[in-house]
């Protein structure tokens, strides 16, 4: 099974930060690594695909970037409803999700 | 719209089996492949299982390979699991999801999600 490392596990930041998140897998998947933003007692809901990609209706503000083993999610300019929490997930080989972050208002 | 809509989650002992289903609306169903994705409590994202639009392929995770099966019936529009030999380890909110890609072969994107259905593994 490909391994997918996700990090931090949580950060806190202020509203207008830039925050990152990055992604890394345990072998070469390409660009096959997708984001997903889970708030709490919801669903999850795609973001990006294909590692930058914005899936349709999602703001502009969300992005992704990578390829090969190593990923980067980042929210341009943090805003209150951005709190939640974010994974990744490959499909290279059969479907693995990062073990998620938590991203906190400070 | 489009929607997922779970349902057949509850409590069951250990041992026992629970099917879920998933009801399809506003998209061609038999177009896409479709996934189950659970999230134990307080934890992370873990594929479970995903079917081939038509049925052809299923691919399963190690973790309930030879327990569960994934199903599906074009003709009503919903996705099932079948769940035997439940363990306390299978604790978690059961959620169906779309594939985004039309006709895929394998499992892409996670593009349309369900509620989720609760199933609870318990003496």
């Amino acid at each position: 099974d490909i391994q997918m490392t996700q990090s931090p596990s949580s950060l806190s930041a202020s509203v207008g930060d830039r925050v990152t998140i990055t992604c890394q897998a345990s072998q070469d998947i390409s660009n096959y690594l997708n984001w997903y933003q889970q708030k709490p007692g919801k669903a999850p809901k795609l973001l990006i695909y294909d590692a930058s990609n914005l899936e349709t209706g999602v703001p502009s503000r969300f992005s992704g970037s990578g390829s090969g083993t190593d990923f980067t999610f980042t929210i341009s300019s943090l805003q209150p409803e951005d709190i939640a929490t974010y994974y990744c997930q490959q499909y290279d080989n059969l479907p693995t999700f990062g073990g998620g972050t938590k991203v906190e208002i400070k | 719209q489009v929607q997922l809509v779970e349902s057949g989650g509850g409590v069951v002992q250990p041992g026992g089996s629970l099917r879920l289903s998933c009801a399809a609306s506003g998209f061609t169903f038999s177009s896409y492949g479709m996934h189950w994705v659970r999230q134990a409590p307080g934890k992370g994202l873990e594929w479970v299982a995903f079917i081939r639009y038509d049925g052809s392929n299923k691919y399963y995770a190690d973790s309930v390979k030879g327990r569960f099966t994934i199903s599906r019936d074009n003709s009503k529009n919903t996705l099932y699991l079948q769940m035997n030999s439940l363990r306390a380890e299978d604790t978690a909110v059961y959620y169906c999801a779309k594939d985004r890609s039309i006709f895929g072969v394998v499992g892409d994107a996670f593009d349309i999600w369900g509620q989720g259905t609760m199933v609870t593994v318990s003496s």
